[in-house]
């Protein structure tokens, strides 16, 4: 299994850009989270979803984030528009129901100046 | 609501060296998960304790699940140098078991 595949690795961009983050899950998991870790906030759950419908958005920071899963193998994050305090590593994890243990991807890390 | 404590949040330590991680967490949950995050690197899942008086242990570390305490230890034997890494623990909302809520985590640095 290839694990959790995010896409890009790394996302340089200019404040006000829109910037969309990619994550694929590992095939079979029923849970897909996003977190956000920073040096100063450490790591953040911002929203998950259960069976590709959105659970708990209560971490997602303002109305410039939003997140979809239109499918079982694919999510999306969005920033629109971005603003240089989103600056961050941004981890997409997935999990079983009847487990929880998460595992991690790569990570994106987004640079806003 | 559920907090999730680790102490301490800096060790350096040296090779050969014994000590404890230590978890606590504020309510009752049955399960806790142990992660380590090298320095730019993702999250790693370590150890899955399930029950009260899980014990799982791989190379130098141990963990282990006290849930009456609501606490956890990782245990970690002759340090080696390349344990130096940050790590964390989990746990699941009793109300809530999708979701994990994570320790602020510990830093270990292993020096000769």
């Amino acid at each position: 299994d290839a694990g959790v595949i995010q896409s890009p690795r790394h996302e340089v961009t200019e404040m006000g850009q829109e910037v969309t983050l990619r994550c694929k899950p590992i095939s079979g998991h029923n849970s897909l989270f996003w977190y956000r870790q920073t040096m100063m906030r450490g790591l953040e759950l911002l929203i998950y979803f259960n069976n590709n419908v959105p659970i708990d958005d209560s971490g997602m920071p303002e109305d410039r984030f939003s997140a979809k899963m239109p499918n079982a193998s694919f999510s999306t994050l969005k920033i629109q528009p971005s603003e240089p305090r989103d600056s961050a590593v941004y981890f997409c994890a997935s999990s079983i129901n009847s487990i929880h243990e998460q595992f991690f991807g790569p990570g994106t890390r987004l640079t806003v100046l | 609501e559920l907090k999730v404590e680790q102490n301490p949040l800096f060790l350096s330590m040296q090779e050969g060296k014994n000590y404890t991680i230590y978890c606590n967490y504020s309510t009752t949950s049955d399960r806790l998960y142990w992660y380590r995050q090298d320095p730019g690197k993702s999250l790693e899942s370590l150890f899955v304790l399930l029950s009260n008086g899980a014990v799982k242990q791989e190379g130098r570390l141990m963990a282990s699940l006290d849930t009456k305490a609501r606490l956890s230890t990782l245990h970690i034997t002759a340090a080696v140098h390349d344990l130096s890494a940050t790590y964390f623990c989990a746990v699941d909302r009793p109300e809530n078991t999708d979701k994990l809520i994570f320790g602020t985590g510990t830093r270990l640095q292993v020096f000769p």
